[in-house]
């Protein structure tokens, strides 16, 4: 079975500056998607950022961007120009590829808390 | 274009009581998916369908929970009896193709005295 790992489970950064965020995940799988997924006190699941893993470059999503490692299965999210909006629960998910839709694995979440 | 709709947004009921939890999926996706979270567990897989047959239901907790999509704009999510340990957020998601990313209702907080 797939998992995902997020290994902090809170992170704090100054408003303005840059943070990122890790994940890691386990799967045999060579085809799927990776996801991060931002979750604000409203409680919205709100869709940050996605990655293929047949593509090499890294994705990036205006201050978004993240460092795709597939040999080290590796997926960090990388937050620039921190803003006080940005605070919320960040959780990363990995989905198969291939065949039918299929659910997410969802990581534990980080914490993310950015000082004024 | 409205996004997935569920209802309610809380309910707070009592143990043994049955529970249904509703959504509207986006129109045209044609797969959905129920999640729960908790602060023990996070964010966990109950059920999908796929053009509203059931795919996977593995990740359903126990023969008290059932999920039904009679048409492609509805699902429903059942406890029946309840639990308190059944207290969490139940999500609902959608999405158009299996290679598409899902996209997230506001969720039900469900309490359960």
């Amino acid at each position: 079975a797939q998992t995902v790992t997020q290994s902090q489970p809170e992170m704090s950064v100054q408003e303005a500056e840059t943070v990122t965020l890790s994940c890691t995940y386990d799967t045999s799988e060579s085809d799927y998607y990776l996801f991060w997924y931002k979750q604000p006190p409203s409680r919205q699941m709100i869709l940050v950022i996605r990655q293929e893993a047949y593509k090499q470059q890294n994705a990036t999503e205006n201050r978004f961007s993240v460092n795709f490692q597939k040999a080290a299965k590796s997926f960090s999210l990388k937050i620039s120009d921190s803003q006080l909006g940005d605070a919320a629960m960040y959780f990363c998910a990995y989905r198969r590829s291939g065949g039918g839709a299929d659910g997410l694995t969802f990581g534990k979440g980080t914490h993310l808390i950015i000082q004024p | 274009d409205a996004g997935v709709i569920q209802s309610p947004r809380h309910e707070v009921t009592e143990m043994g009581q049955e529970v249904t939890l509703r959504c509207k999926p986006i129109s045209g996706h044609n797969s959905l998916f129920w999640y729960r979270q908790t602060m023990m567990r996070g964010l966990e897989l109950l059920i999908y369908f796929n053009n509203n047959v059931p795919i996977d239901d593995s990740g359903m907790p126990e023969d008290r929970f059932s999920a039904k999509m009679p048409n492609a704009s509805f699902s429903t999510l059942k406890i029946q009896p309840s639990e308190p340990r059944d207290s969490a957020v139940y999500f609902c998601a959608s999405s158009l193709y299996s290679n598409q990313p899902q996209h997230f209702g506001d969720g039900t907080r469900l309490s359960i005295l």
